[in-house]
Formats: C-alpha cells, sequence, structure tokens
C-alpha cells in the first residue's frame, strides 16, 4: 500500500522567510502528486499538482514544488512566506489511475508577523 | 460555479444512532469521494463512487456505507455509530480521472 511522509509537523517562521516542507512516498508506479492547504475555518484547497511533464510545478500564492523520482519526493517551497501562509498543509499522492488519494499527516505552518 | 456543498455542517448523535451525510458535487463532476478526518488519523479515504457505482473503497468496516444519485450526489450513512466516529467527514468531487479533487467544508460529526 502507499504512504506519504511528511516529516515536519510544525514549522514557525518569521515573515519572509524561505520556506521548504518535505513530502516523500512510497509507490512504485506512476504517481499524481499533490498539495493542499488547508487555513483555519476553511475547506482544503488545492495549491499545485503534478501529473506529467515539467517535474518543478508552479502552483497558486507564490508556492511551487519539485518532482525528483529517484528520491520519491514532491517537496513544497516559497521563497518569501507571509502571515497569511499560516495554515496546515498536507501532501498527497494518488496511482496513475488518479482515483483515491493518501494523504500525508500534515505540517502546521505558522509564520509570525 | 459553486463548490462542492456538503450538508450538514455540524450533527451530534448518540452511540448506537445511524447518520446520513450529504454531498452535492461541483456541476459538471461526476466522480465523488469520500474521506474521513480525524486528529489521530488524519486524512482517510473512506470510498469513492462515479455513475452511481462504487468504484474503490477503503478500509472502513461496513457500517460505513454510501451512494451516488443519477446527478451525482452522493450520501454517506454510519450506522451504530461509536465514540471514535466523531470526525470531520470530507465530500470531495473531480471532474474526470485525471483532474485534481476539490474539497467541501465537510460535516463535523461528534457521537456523545
Amino acid at each position: 500500500a502507499q504512504s506519504v511522509s511528511q516529516h515536519n509537523h510544525h514549522v514557525i517562521l518569521s515573515e519572509a522567510a524561505s520556506l521548504e516542507l518535505g513530502c516523500n512516498y512510497s509507490y512504485g508506479g506512476t504517481v499524481n502528486l499533490f498539495w493542499y492547504v488547508q487555513y483555519p475555518g476553511q475547506h482544503l484547497q488545492l495549491l499545485l499538482k503534478y501529473f506529467s511533464g515539467d517535474p518543478l510545478v508552479k502552483g497558486i500564492k507564490g508556492f511551487e514544488a519539485e518532482f525528483i523520482k529517484s528520491k520519491f519526493s514532491f517537496n513544497l517551497r516559497k521563497p518569501s512566506v507571509q502571515w497569511s501562509d499560516t495554515a496546515e498543509y498536507f501532501c498527497a499522492v494518488s496511482p496513475g489511475s488518479a482515483r483515491q488519494l493518501t494523504f500525508g499527516s500534515g505540517t502546521q505552518l505558522t509564520v509570525l508577523p | 460555479k459553486a463548490g462542492v456543498t456538503q450538508t450538514p455542517r455540524y450533527l451530534i448523535k448518540t452511540r448506537g444512532q445511524q447518520v446520513t451525510l450529504s454531498c452535492s458535487p461541483i456541476s459538471g463532476h461526476r466522480s465523488v469521494s469520500w474521506y474521513q478526518q480525524t486528529p489521530g488519523q488524519g486524512l482517510q479515504f473512506l470510498f469513492e463512487y462515479f455513475s452511481e457505482t462504487q468504484r474503490n473503497k477503503g478500509n472502513f468496516p461496513g457500517r460505513f456505507s454510501g451512494r451516488q444519485f443519477s446527478n451525482s450526489r452522493s450520501e454517506m450513512n454510519v450506522s451504530t455509530l461509536e465514540l471514535g466516529d466523531s470526525a470531520l467527514y470530507l465530500c470531495a468531487s473531480r471532474e474526470g480521472s485525471n483532474q485534481p479533487q476539490h474539497f467541501g467544508d465537510g460535516t463535523r460529526l461528534s457521537i456523545l
């Protein structure tokens, strides 16, 4: 069965700091990769997705992620975080048929003003 | 387009009761999936429906069931409720097999 690991459970940064959240998955076949964000009191929103093609994916709000197949990783990055980025971030994987999502345990990001 | 709509937003039930949750997908989306979110287990897949057929099921007991109607609306039913069923239940819809899932606000179920 596939699994997703997010090693950082809680990250605290000051505004303007750079962000990198780790995501590793275990699945031997073709995968689709996602990052979702959950702002306080809001529903899960799609930040970015990777299906195929360029392994460097750009999403909304200045976020990007890089798919490194050899490392089974899909790390999320942002060069300069804002207070409004405070939220919980979830990495998710689905097999090539893009059906069920397997989620990581989430990373709570707190950005201090 | 309106987003994924889940009703009700909050529910309080007691052990042994049953509950039905409803989900209306984004217009034009034919696939609906259900997830359970708890602090201890995180987000876990329950099942997926497409064209009124269950296509995939997660590792949950038979007390958890669902169905999808011809208009793509879906319902999830949990029978003989247990304290551990307290969770946020999320519905997601997508347009096609190679499209991302879009989530609703969820139904928060509390079991007393």
